[in-house]
């Protein structure tokens, strides 16, 4: 089964660190390109960053330039998002995504909860 | 920054036509991909590269997208399909992808 599992999210303070993990598994993950989205409480979804399956490419949200840092480990079958220097606005469930060439995102996990609060 | 406008909301009766519409510039040269997400879960796919439907996506979804608008049609709609909508493309300009801001589909 093609599987993504999020971990690594919590309450922090503003100005605070995580680092979030995606597991990986029913697949090559190492083939695919990967995305981190996130969804603010009663809002939309919000892209974030992206990083190609060998690494050579990665992009991140303006919102979060300078401050979140996306790697991967292919060996591991795992994505990571570094955050830091956390803001209240930063607050969201964190989805790790497969993404599938042109097709979109299409494969989902069920998000792991950042809050950031004092 | 490229922008994805839905309507917040769209309502229908079960067994007639939903159209959700996704407005952005020049849309149709992009490829719009569709989302579906119900309360407590995350986002699935249901329609790729304009109009095509992954794999266990029932045919009543269905895409399209020219000019300045993209739409996303669901036939015979259900109460099943009572969720949140999100169109997306990528926007070459800022190395990004882009979201609408969500269409809430009301079944009646």
């Amino acid at each position: 089964e093609v599987q993504l599992v999020e971990s690594g999210g919590g309450l922090v303070q503003p100005g605070g660190s995580l680092r979030l993990s995606c597991a990986a598994s029913g697949f090559t993950f190492s083939s695919y390109s990967m995305n981190w989205v996130r969804q603010a409480p009663g809002k939309g979804l919000e892209w974030v960053s992206y990083i190609s399956s060998t690494t050579n490419i990665i992009y991140h949200a303006d919102s979060v330039k300078g401050r979140f840092a996306i790697s991967r480990d292919n060996a591991k079958n795992s994505l990571y998002l570094q955050v830091n220097g956390l803001r209240a606005e930063d607050t969201a469930v964190y989805y790790c995504a497969r993404e599938n060439s042109d097709y979109g995102l299409d494969v989902w996990g069920q998000g792991t909860t950042v809050t950031v609060s004092s | 920054s490229y922008v994805l406008t839905q309507p917040p909301s769209v309502s229908v009766a079960p067994g007639y036509t939903a159209r959700i519409t996704c407005g952005g510039n020049n849309i149709g040269s992009k490829s719009v991909h569709w989302y579906q997400q119900k309360p407590g879960q995350a986002p699935l796919l249901v329609i790729y590269y304009d109009s095509v439907r992954p794999s266990g996506i029932p045919e009543r979804f269905s895409g399209s997208n020219s000019g300045n608008t993209a739409t996303l049609t669901i036939s015979r709609v259900e109460a099943g399909d009572e969720a949140d909508y999100y169109c997306q493309v990528w926007d070459s300009s800022s190395d990004s992808w882009v979201f609408g801001g969500g269409t809430k589909l009301t079944v009646l």
